[in-house]
């Protein structure tokens, strides 16, 4: 089944304690993107991917850290978490070929307290 | 940087009312202006995309229009059913820079 994977799906954390959430596709696509979904704001892209190795900063990058050293994974890493990024995260991916269309995965709710 | 805004922030309507909700972006330079559905609890779906050659699209009873000139494009939901009821995004992006509006949230009222 093509999907897109997060984990954990819930987290609940103190602040300054490294974590890290995990995004994995298994469709082949070439983009990859974060975003982080707060009331009354929306999605915000927190950064994207265009390929392995290549990493481009969203509107809202600072406190995060990302990489891509395989095609299929994209983690979002949080190396001194606060409380203001407790929030909803979403990863997604897309095809180059087909065009812009992102499949988002199933989201991350991560608490820090 | 671009900026999208979304509105209203709240539409209800009558089953069977068609719904419209409107968007402006601010980068001449997007072209490409999806719309996504979000159910409660659930991830963003798309429903319905543009590009900025394009000025209409149609897709059953969803339908989505672009004026490149004043820099805002329209979502349209005719024959709304309860199961329209979601919050709805629209989004502009130039390549992989992708900027949400802040959402709509529809009510469907049967």
């Amino acid at each position: 089944e093509a999907q897109v994977t997060q984990n954990p799906r819930y987290l609940i954390t103190v602040t300054g304690k490294k974590l890290t959430v995990t995004c994995s596709q298994n469709m082949n696509h070439e983009y990859m993107s974060w975003y982080r979904q707060d009331p009354g704001l929306g999605l915000r892209q927190i950064y994207y991917s265009m390929n392995v190795e290549v990493t481009d900063k969203g509107d809202v990058p600072e406190g995060y850290k990302v990489s891509r050293k395989e095609k299929r994974n994209f983690p979002l890493i949080l190396e001194s978490p606060s409380p203001n990024q407790t929030s909803l995260y979403f990863c997604a991916s897309s095809p180059r070929e087909a065009g812009l269309e992102q499949y988002f995965g199933p989201g991350t709710r991560l608490t820090v307290t | 940087g671009e900026n999208v805004e979304q509105h209203p922030s709240t539409l209800s309507v009558q089953e069977g009312d068609s719904a419209v909700i409107k968007c402006t972006y601010s980068d001449s330079a997007s072209n490409y202006f999806p719309w996504y559905k979000q159910e409660l609890g659930k991830r963003p779906q798309l429903i319905i995309d543009i590009r900025s050659n394009v000025g209409e699209k149609k897709d059953q009873r969803i339908a989505v229009t672009l004026n490149k000139t004043a820099k805002h494009f329209s979502l349209h939901i005719t024959e709304t059913q309860p199961e329209d009821s979601a919050v709805y995004f629209c989004a502009a992006s130039r390549g992989q820079n992708f900027v949400f509006g802040p959402g709509t949230r529809l009510s469907v009222l049967p």
